[in-house]
């Protein structure tokens, strides 16, 4: 079946450094694709989102890169913080109101 | 705003107990989710709704109801508590389904034993 999923387990990144955290998708009629961040003991918590007729789009110290191509979408965080450790998901609008989440990908910053 | 408020945080139960799992938004959203998450895995969608008096099973229905009276509140019900229900349980909404980020509360803590 159709799934979203995360090519890396844990991401160990030194203060300071850029992150890139990614994510592969199956549906290739999926439109719509959000990243959350998951902090210990706290419910997800949105950072951004990309809908298919974009190839990029930045926020606060973050950037989504979408390749629809090869249907590959990436979380790139700039000058991490320690307050950025946390569980990165993406997540796909999987048809019937739903949307499909990726197991998470844990990102540990190092000080 | 407060957001999506779920309660209890934690909680314990002995198998073959029910109990009851609130969530409630006030946010006027009309989709509302519950989905339980593993050590280690993604979020499994349980339940959700589209609006108050229409419910529809996800992934993983099988051992909970839920109900949809209100726009504001959708309880989650475990009628006989199974050691595999152990988990962390998420409640989430939004105003449009699949197009829009849903919302989630801090989650409740369970554990069957």
């Amino acid at each position: 079946g159709e799934s979203v999923g995360l090519h890396l387990p844990t991401l160990s990144v030194q203060e300071g450094d850029n992150s890139i955290i990614n994510c592969a998708y199956s549906n290739s009629a999926s439109d719509y694709f959000i990243w959350y961040k998951q902090e210990s003991g706290k419910g997800p918590q949105f950072i951004i989102d990309i809908r298919s007729n974009m190839d990029k789009r930045q926020g606060q110290r973050v950037t989504v890169l979408l390749n629809k191509t090869v249907k590959h979408l990436s979380l790139q965080i700039a000058a991490t913080q320690p307050g950025d450790s946390a569980v990165y998901f993406c997540a796909e609008n999987g048809g019937n109101n739903r949307l499909a989440f990726g197991k998470g990908n844990q990102v540990v910053v190092i000080p | 705003n407060a957001g999506v408020t779920q309660t209890p945080k934690f909680r314990i139960l002995k198998i073959g107990q029910s109990m009851t799992l609130q969530c409630t938004q006030d946010m006027n959203h009309n989709y509302m989710y519950w989905y339980r998450q593993d050590p280690g895995m993604g979020l499994k969608l349980i339940y959700y709704s589209v609006g108050a008096g229409i419910t529809d099973k996800g992934e993983v229905p099988n051992g909970y109801n839920v109900s949809r009276s209100t726009t504001e509140d959708f309880p989650l019900r475990l009628e006989l508590a199974a050691p595999s229900q152990t988990s962390v349980y998420f409640c989430a909404s939004n105003l449009q389904g699949d197009s829009q980020p849903q919302h989630f509360g801090d989650g409740t803590r369970l554990s069957i034993l």
